[in-house]
């Protein structure tokens, strides 16, 4: 089967320390994203990665750091850095050229107290 | 920079009726729109597509339209279903990124 896995689902932290999310994609795509996601507040874009070993900074990067040392895998930490962490975080691919569809993980919903 | 409206924020509709989700964006410079569907707690799933020299795209009861010169898209639903119950978002991809609505919540009542 193609597609996203992210995990863990549900992820608790401390106040002030790092954590790490997975993503993993079978999809073959160029491009993958991550999102922050809060209520009312729809899709915000975390980082993105158009290729391997190259990644951009999209909205709300601040306190988030990304690596895309291989094709299938974008990991995010989540620093002590960022004020506000607890939120529900999605990763996605998509092609780099043509039609651009976007697929995307089931999600990892991330609680820091 | 892209904004992506979404209107209404939720919509409750009596089950078997038909109806349509709008979606509006700032910038006509798109590659495409898409259209995706959203379960409570899970990640989004793709509905549909539609490239920008597109006018429309079907899949079964669904069928989304696009005019980008007035900057909008609509989400028709044919027969509405319980099933059908959830947040529906659409997305316009720029070039680089894709910029995301805020979703329209639905409610088909039994």
């Amino acid at each position: 089967d193609g597609g996203i896995t992210q995990s863990p689902k549900y992820l608790f932290r401390k106040e002030g320390q790092n954590v790490t999310l997975s993503c993993e994609q079978n999809l073959n795509h160029d491009a993958m994203y991550w999102y922050r996601q809060d209520p009312g507040q729809g899709l915000r874009l975390i980082y993105y990665s158009q290729i391997v070993n190259d990644f951009q900074k999209g909205d709300i990067a601040e306190g988030y750091s990304v690596s895309r040392e291989k094709k299938e895998s974008f990991p995010l930490t989540v620093t002590s850095a960022q004020k506000n962490p607890t939120a529900f975080y999605l990763c996605a691919s998509s092609t780099a050229a043509g039609a651009y569809e976007q697929y995307f993980g089931p999600g990892t919903r991330l609680t820091v107290t | 920079k892209q904004e992506v409206t979404q209107i209404p924020a939720a919509l409750s509709v009596p089950e078997g009726e038909n109806l349509v989700l709008n979606c509006s964006f700032t910038d006509s410079a798109i590659y495409n729109l898409q259209w995706f569907r959203q379960d409570p707690g899970k990640g989004l799933t793709s509905l549909l597509l539609i490239q920008s020299s597109q006018r429309e795209q079907t899949s079964g009861r669904l069928n989304a339209s696009l005019d980008k010169s007035s900057g909008r898209s609509t989400l028709y639903i044919a027969a509405s279903q319980p099933g059908d119950s959830a947040t529906y978002l659409c997305a316009v991809h720029t070039g680089n990124q894709f910029y995301f609505g805020t979703g329209t919540s639905l409610t088909v009542i039994p």
